[in-house]
């Protein structure tokens, strides 16, 4: 899997569009970009994940490079509940090759 | 369509005893992950399993642990003679499995912390 490259830690404050960066220049074609993120010590949640075009669901969105070595998840009104960990991670969809390797991730905090 | 289920949420064993950690999918699907998160740090990939099938174990300890998804009922994580640094938290996760030969995303059950005494 290719790896990923995110900040440790932003801020945004609430109600304002956090827009969290991801660097994985290393993709190959026929891997996806998915995002999780972790409230607390909370199970990993399931936030979206695209191929090249660019996605939008009830949670988020993600806009993907032309390029794809690098995406963008944007939360477009973030809320105090929306402070987490957020993680942008590779994953390839060859059989057995399809376990999610998580980094350190993007330690998003929402500030009132 | 309830969530994947996981028990005992939290367990207590002192050193040497034996650990049994279970996760019931979510309805439909065949592919169970275990993920391990040390106390302050990431979360670490142990193993994937299809139904009777180990597919991935390249995160597994070579000795102690061991998984299983059998044909009926939930996978078991299971670690013999605990020690203090099994203290953690684990996670599982289940996919559903597409005639394609791919796997769909992860859902994430809330854990089982382990306490080792």
């Amino acid at each position: 899997d290719a790896k990923t490259t995110q900040p440790p830690s932003m801020d945004c404050a609430e109600g304002r569009a956090a827009n969290l960066p991801c660097n994985h220049s290393t993709i190959s074609g026929n891997e996806y970009v998915y995002w999780y993120r972790q409230i607390h010590s909370q199970g990993p949640q399931y936030i979206i994940h695209g191929l090249k075009n660019n996605e939008t669901n009830e949670m988020a969105s993600l806009i993907i490079t032309e390029d794809r070595k690098s995406s963008t998840l944007i939360l477009p009104h973030a809320t105090l509940r929306d402070t987490a960990v957020y993680y942008c991670i590779v994953r390839g969809l060859i059989q057995g090759a399809q376990k999610l390797v998580f980094g350190q991730g993007t330690r998003l905090t929402i500030n009132p | 369509n309830a969530g994947v289920m996981q028990n005992p949420r939290h367990l207590v064993r002192r050193r040497g005893q034996e650990a049994r950690l279970r996760c019931s999918p979510m309805k439909g699907h065949s592919h169970v992950y275990w993920y391990r998160q040390l106390p302050e740090e990431g979360l670490k990939f142990m193993v994937y399993l299809q139904k009777e099938n180990i597919i991935d174990e390249s995160g597994m300890p070579k000795e102690r642990f061991s998984a299983e998804f059998p044909k009926e009922g939930p996978s078991i994580l299971r670690i013999q003679q605990v020690v203090r640094g099994d203290s953690a938290a684990y996670f599982c996760a289940s996919s559903p499995y597409f005639s394609t030969g791919t796997a769909g995303e992860l859902f994430f059950g809330e854990g089982s912390r382990l306490t080792v005494l």
